[in-house]
């Protein structure tokens, strides 16, 4: 059972448009969700985080908004550009940083291409 | 952010032989580590968890006697995969959480390529 779903699979976006990753997750145990980017042959890098306590993050161009009733949050990439090509994964964990016992559950991943 | 090395970045090795990959905290204690399995355009799933001193913990499905792991010091964790078969070609990622700093964040080593051939 898949604890965590992701989408869209593929997405791809116009420089300077906005792209959007969207994830919704099953068990209300989790505390700690956070979003990764993975390039190509390498290990995934946290982009930024969120707490179910706070509705909305934004660290740059990147932005979370999170929705506790609904249990669902998404990533928002302002101003996307061909640098952001990448496979970005949501997660969620039932301790903050992604540590605990369980470790981080991922969704499956969306795999974004923008265009020059 | 804090750094964590695996080694080596990829292995080709023969069916039937053994391979150890390693994953290193450089610049912190790290008293849990992850380690992950992704294939091709796939997510990451946990494999097992590992605590220093004591015994890995392994998700349901996955073979212990296969996957051997191994966490001697607060630095240093190791995963074998022993007599290593095609199916087992993989990306292997471990991650080390940091604790005791009041940044607790899991980071994540560039990876393992894993061929069997």
């Amino acid at each position: 059972q898949q604890q965590v779903k992701q989408s869209p699979q593929s997405l791809i976006v116009q420089k300077g448009g906005i792209s959007i990753i969207n994830c919704a997750y099953e068990n209300t145990a989790f505390d700690y969700f956070p979003w990764y980017q993975q390039f190509p042959g390498k290990g995934p890098a946290l982009l930024i985080a969120i707490r179910p306590d706070v509705s909305e993050k934004k660290e740059g161009r990147f932005t979370i908004s999170f929705n506790k009733s609904a249990k669902q949050f998404s990533l928002h990439i302002m101003d996307s550009q061909p640098g952001d090509s990448a496979t970005y994964f949501c997660a969620a964990s039932k301790e903050w940083g992604g540590g605990g016992a369980d470790g981080l559950t991922f969704g499956k991943g969306t795999h974004l291409i923008i265009q020059p | 952010g804090a750094v964590v090395s695996q080694h080596p970045s990829w292995v080709i090795c023969k069916s039937g032989t053994s391979v150890k990959i390693e994953c290193r905290s450089l610049d912190f204690q790290a008293t849990t580590m992850f380690w992950y399995r992704q294939f091709p355009k796939q997510s990451l799933m946990l494999m097992a968890t590992s605590n220093e001193g004591s015994k890995a913990t392994y998700e349901q499905g996955v073979e212990k006697d296969k996957f051997l792991i191994n966490h001697a010091s607060l630095t240093l964790s190791t995963l074998t995969v022993t007599s290593a078969h095609p199916e087992d070609s993989s990306f292997y990622i471990c991650s080390a959480y940091q604790t005791g700093t009041g940044n607790t964040e899991a980071f994540f080593g560039q990876g393992t390529r894993l061929t069997v051939v």
